[in-house]
């Protein structure tokens, strides 16, 4: 069985510009969270989906934004890139409460 | 704000040792904790859930969680090479079906030959 997908692997944006970043989750998952992490932190959490709803929102700016869609695939969408920016972008979905996995991520550095 | 704490590390074992890694965590409503693998460049791998007090073994792993401490650690027997790594720890929120982990800043394990 596929595991959570994500594109693209890796990107390089400029300051500026706008990232839209992709991910699907295990198939009969119900569930995706995004997810930052930089160098040296553990995973920060950006948004959860439940059933093409936003259930959470962590602290970030509203430069960040998300959506899931009818078929459980999600984006995330980042405008204005700051040099902040720059990290390891995670996908993880869920079916119910017996774990949460992660997609092999979407490293983005801007420049 | 629900906090996770860990021991950034580097823990040193031998290999063959175990090793021990510790977590506390902020939220005593807390319900749901993971253990996660993440080697250098990659992203995190669930190694271990536990849910209720006590201890969780699967294979080499030992998952032990203590609410009443806020408490929890991973134990890893007669450790390889291959599990050096940082070791995340994660509490679990399912709140309106969503999925949802606060991680600590993670331990990083080095075996050594």
């Amino acid at each position: 069985d596929a595991g959570v997908t994500q594109s693209p692997t890796h990107l390089i944006k400029t300051r500026g510009q706008h990232v839209t970043l992709r991910c699907s989750p295990i198939s009969g998952h119900k569930s995706v969270s995004w997810y930052q992490q930089v160098l040296g932190q553990g995973p920060q959490f950006i948004f959860q989906y439940y059933e093409k709803e936003e259930r959470g929102r962590g602290n970030f700016p509203d430069r960040f934004s998300a959506r899931q869609f009818p078929n459980y695939s999600s984006e995330l969408n980042v405008n204005a890139l700051l040099l902040g920016d720059s990290a390891l972008y995670l996908c993880a979905s869920s079916l119910g409460t017996t774990g949460i996995y992660f997609g092999e991520g979407s490293w983005l550095t801007v420049v | 704000q629900k906090e996770v704490e860990q021991n950034s590390g580097p823990l040193s074992v031998p290999e063959g040792a175990i090793a021990s890694l510790n977590c506390t965590y902020s939220d005593r409503g807390s319900q749901s904790f993971f253990w996660y693998r993440q080697y250098s460049g990659k992203s995190p791998e669930l190694i271990m859930s536990i849910y209720s007090n006590g201890d969780k073994e699967d294979g080499r792993f030992t998952a032990q969680l203590n609410k009443a401490s806020q408490y929890v650690s991973l134990l890893i027997r007669d450790s390889q090479p291959s599990d050096s790594a940082t070791y995340l720890c994660a509490v679990g929120d399912f709140t309106g079906g969503g999925n949802k982990l606060t991680f600590g800043t993670g331990t990083q394990l080095k075996v050594e030959l």
